[in-house]
């Protein structure tokens, strides 16, 4: 069964204080990581897709990064705005549905 | 533009109602998929659609069903509602090998 977990589950910084969340999984065949932002009474909004490896990818303050069992969310210099919950999900084989993890709900205090 | 829709926002019902929570998306994406999203939980797949007139199960599909008639619109029906249904819903939209996108939800409350 293909399982996700987000470490912490919540992470508390001060604006420009840079921190890492942690996901790792457990699937047959991968077929991309994807991460989301949640703000409090939306949808999750599409940050990233990784599919291999060593692969990278940023946005703004973000950076997105994975390896054969985990990846990491790279937050640089975070600022209040970015105080969010931010969701890992998997998709493995010929599946098209995601797994998700719980979250990690980022707090940055200005 | 192309966007993914969910009404009502807000439902309250009572215990052993059916109550049926719309999803409308024009993004022509063959997959649809209802989450639900609770504390301690996070988001768990109810039921997923692969095209018109397919239907499978999710991991929490007990009390719950969905019809596919056109590629749009995926509605969600609680048949007998219970208070453990008391939730916020998602209905998710993708390509083949592509992410989400995600309507706005809806909160129901079954009391």
């Amino acid at each position: 069964e293909d399982q996700v977990t987000q470490s912490p589950e919540a992470l508390r910084l001060q604006e420009g204080e840079s921190s890492s969340l942690n996901c790792s999984y457990t699937v047959s065949g991968l077929r991309g990581l994807f991460w989301y932002r949640q703000d409090p009474g939306k949808g999750p909004e599409f940050l990233f897709t990784l599919y291999s490896a060593g692969e990278e990818k940023e946005k703004e303050r973000l950076k997105a990064t994975l390896t054969k069992k985990e990846s990491f969310l790279h937050i640089t210099a975070p600022k209040p705005e970015d105080s969010a919950t931010y969701l890992c999900a998997v998709q493995a084989g010929a599946s098209e549905k995601l797994v998700f993890g719980k979250g990690t709900k980022l707090t940055v205090n200005p | 533009d192309a966007e993914i829709t969910q009404s009502p926002r807000h439902k309250i019902t009572e215990t052993g109602r059916q109550v049926t929570l719309a999803c409308h998306q024009t993004w022509n994406h063959n997959n649809m998929f209802w989450y639900r999203q609770d504390l301690g939980h996070g988001l768990r797949l109810i039921h997923y659609s692969y095209g018109v007139q397919d239907t499978n199960k999710g991991e929490v599909s007990d009390g719950y069903s969905v019809s596919r008639s056109n590629t749009e619109d995926l509605p969600l029906t609680l048949e007998s509602a219970a208070s453990s249904q008391t939730s916020v819903y998602f209905c998710a939209s993708s390509d083949n090998g592509g992410g989400y996108t995600f309507g706005s939800g809806t909160r129901l409350t079954v009391v």
